[in-house]
């Protein structure tokens, strides 16, 4: 069965604090997603991957960055977290069509 | 940009009714669409998904309906249980499968009554 792990369900961290999130997939993939979720913005897009040491910026980059260094693994990083970074977030798969989604990781800077 | 959104933030269903979610998108330009739903606690889960060139694609127990002319999209369950309770979200991309992002619509809460 199709798999996206990602490290953490829940993560405390305070403010200024550099943070590593890491997804990893195991369907071979070549694409994959960072998202985060807020209530009332639904889902937007952080980064993206086509493949390995490539990554593109979704619709709200700033203040993040990602690494992609194997196929499998794609991790999102706060370079200095802040509170306004406290979200869900998710990482997702996919091999052209569709997406599989990790569980999520809820964020919460203090 | 382009968005998707869906008319209901909440749909409430009697047991074993039939459900109907819509959403509609405002890029022409869009040629895949999916619906997801997700659980509290959990990530979004696929359901299905549509491609521009048809207007109607039939899962177990769902479907997805496509009125491209009018930008609408809807998801219909049938004989709704009480494991469909979740939120359901539509999602659009341009880009032939969703390979640059797909773009989510804000999510339609549905609740089955007993």
């Amino acid at each position: 069965d199709v798999k996206v792990t990602q490290s953490s369900r829940y993560l405390v961290k305070r403010t200024g604090e550099k943070v590593f999130l890491e997804c990893v997939q195991d369907m071979d993939h070549e694409n994959m997603f960072w998202y985060r979720q807020d209530p009332g913005l639904g889902l937007r897009l952080i980064y993206f991957s086509y493949d390995v040491k490539m990554k593109e910026k979704g619709d709200i980059p700033e203040g993040y960055s990602v690494s992609r260094e194997k196929k499998e693994r794609f991790s999102l990083i706060l370079e200095s977290a802040s509170t306004n970074q406290t979200s869900m977030y998710l990482c997702a798969s996919s091999p052209g069509y569709g997406y599989t989604f990790g569980s999520g990781t809820r964020l919460t800077v203090v | 940009g382009e968005s998707v959104g869906l008319h209901l933030p909440t749909l409430s269903v009697q047991e074993g009714d039939n459900s109907i979610i819509n959403c509609a998108y405002s890029n022409s330009a869009s040629d895949y669409f999916i619906w997801y739903k997700q659980e509290s606690g959990k990530g979004p889960q696929f359901i299905i998904d549509i491609r521009s060139n048809m207007d109607k694609r039939q899962g177990q127990r769902v479907t997805v309906l496509l009125n491209k002319t009018v930008k609408h999209l809807s998801l219909q369950i049938a004989a709704t249980q009480p494991g469909d309770s979740a939120v359901y979200f539509c999602a659009e991309s341009h880009s032939g499968g969703g390979a640059d992002g797909l773009t989510f619509g804000k999510g339609t809460h549905l609740i089955i009554q007993p």
